[in-house]
């Protein structure tokens, strides 16, 4: 099972809006309403700001929201912030026998 | 407010046995998956496996089977990550996150785990 592919890098300027692509297959992504998105800063553990491919956790601003596509999922981030600077993974459960499956990582910069 | 607090940075040699711990609390220990997830230095997040502390039931990734062992102690609300046999390519910091089967909400703090000689 390979990782679900994501761009290495997104960027924008404050205010500005964002989104982060998660491909996968029939097998993880396209089969299942089970993608979720971890954010995770620096040094910190992730935290997840979307599940269940469209909703956000209690205290999650409400500038994430996620959508899927087919076998792509994707996190849009509005109003981009300084504080949304950080590391982005996606997650799905998949078929296969590895059962969940994350994604290869985005970094996304405020310029 | 659920917590999960993880036991401290570990440095092992090879060949050294290690188990690491993660305590639940704030939530009903027995009713959620606890997992465990693997990031390797300025790398990527690897799911490792997962245990649903209310009968043992345990899964683990293809990539980690044999290699490590996930267990629980309902009576302590806590979860373990043991190696016998450690490597240097088990450096690594390791996250407990609980999870609804499908999600994972709630993530420890870390443990890192340096394995050298």
């Amino acid at each position: 099972q390979s990782a679900l592919t994501q761009p290495a890098s997104v960027s924008g300027s404050p205010g500005q809006s964002i989104t982060i692509s998660c491909t996968g297959t029939s097998s993880d992504v396209g089969g299942y309403s089970y993608v979720s998105w971890y954010q995770q800063h620096p040094g910190k553990a992730p935290k997840l700001v979307i599940h269940d491919v469209s909703n956000r956790p209690s205290g999650v601003s409400n500038r994430f929201s996620g959508s899927k596509s087919g076998n792509t999922a994707s996190l849009t981030i509005s109003g981009l912030q300084a504080e949304d600077e950080a590391d982005y993974y996606c997650s799905s459960y998949t078929s296969s026998s590895t059962r969940y499956v994350f994604g290869t990582g985005t970094k996304v910069t405020v310029l | 407010e659920v917590q999960l607090v993880q036991s401290g940075a570990e440095v092992k040699k090879p060949g050294e046995s290690l188990k690491i711990s993660c305590k639940g609390s704030g939530y009903r220990f027995t009713t959620y998956w606890i997992g465990w997830v693997r990031q390797m230095p300025g790398k990527g997040l690897e799911w490792m496996g997962i245990i649903y502390p209310g009968d043992s039931d345990t899964k683990y990734s293809p990539s980690f089977q044999g290699q490590v062992t996930i267990s629980a102690d309902k009576s302590i609300t806590t979860a373990y990550l043991q190696w016998s046999s450690l490597k240097a390519s088990d450096t690594a910091m390791y996250y407990c996150a609980t999870s609804n089967g499908y999600n994972f909400d709630y993530w420890g703090q870390g443990t890192l785990v340096t394995v050298s000689s």
